[in-house]
């Protein structure tokens, strides 16, 4: 079975600094992808950035990075320049076969 | 470019009432998912379609809840005789095909009474 371990139930970073955001899985799908969705107060989940688990390169899109260590089952989010904006919930799901599993999330909350 | 709709965005209703949520996906793709959201907890999956077939369902879909998508396009999820622990966020997201990103519509929040 899939598992998905995000030990950060709440993180705080000062606006303009960067901040890691941790995600740890467990499968034994021989091929998955790893995803990051960020959810505002709103409820709209939002997707950030995908990793594949047979790219070579660490995904990027923007301010978001993915550092994938594969032997190690880890998929971090990193967020450089943080924004106020960028508070909300975010999740680190696995996905390779049909449905998405979710971790429990970590609130991000950007101070000014 | 229209993303993922879900109808209506907020219902309430009271315990034992019927309600039926409506997800529009994005036009080209195939795969259509529901999956159920509760106060601090992330997105559970429900179900999921490709195209009109339901392929596969949660053992959290009890007797009560069924999901539709009859002409491969739009998909309805009904709940009978709603309870107390049916409120929730109940979400929608489709994906061209399977194994890709998943986009999600803004939730239907639903409150029983």
């Amino acid at each position: 079975a899939q598992k998905i371990t995000q030990t950060q139930p709440g993180m705080f970073v000062q606006e303009k600094e960067a901040v890691t955001l941790d995600c740890t899985y467990d499968t034994s799908d021989p091929s998955y992808g790893l995803f990051w969705y960020k959810q505002p107060s709103s409820g709209e989940m939002i997707f950030l950035i995908y990793q594949g688990s047979y790219d070579q390169q660490n995904a990027t899109e923007g301010r978001y990075s993915l550092n994938f260590q594969k032997a190690r089952k880890s998929a971090n989010l990193v967020i450089s320049a943080s924004q106020l904006g960028d508070s909300a919930m975010y999740f680190c799901l696995q996905g390779g076969s049909e449905k998405l599993v979710f971790g429990k999330g970590t609130k991000l909350t950007v101070n000014p | 470019d229209t993303g993922v709709s879900q109808d209506p965005r907020h219902k309430i209703t009271k315990r034992g009432q019927n309600v039926t949520f409506r997800c529009d996906p994005i036009s080209e793709h195939n795969r259509l998912y529901w999956y159920r959201q509760t106060l601090g907890q992330g997105p559970e999956f429900l179900t999921y379609f490709q195209n009109e077939a339901q392929l596969e369902k949660s053992r959290l879909l009890s007797d009560r809840f069924s999901a539709e998508r009859p002409k491969g396009s739009f998909s309805t999820l009904e709940i009978q005789r709603t309870e107390q622990g049916d409120s929730a966020m109940y979400l929608c997201a489709s994906s061209q095909l399977a194994g890709e990103t998943q986009y999600f519509g803004p939730g239907t929040r639903l409150l029983v009474l």
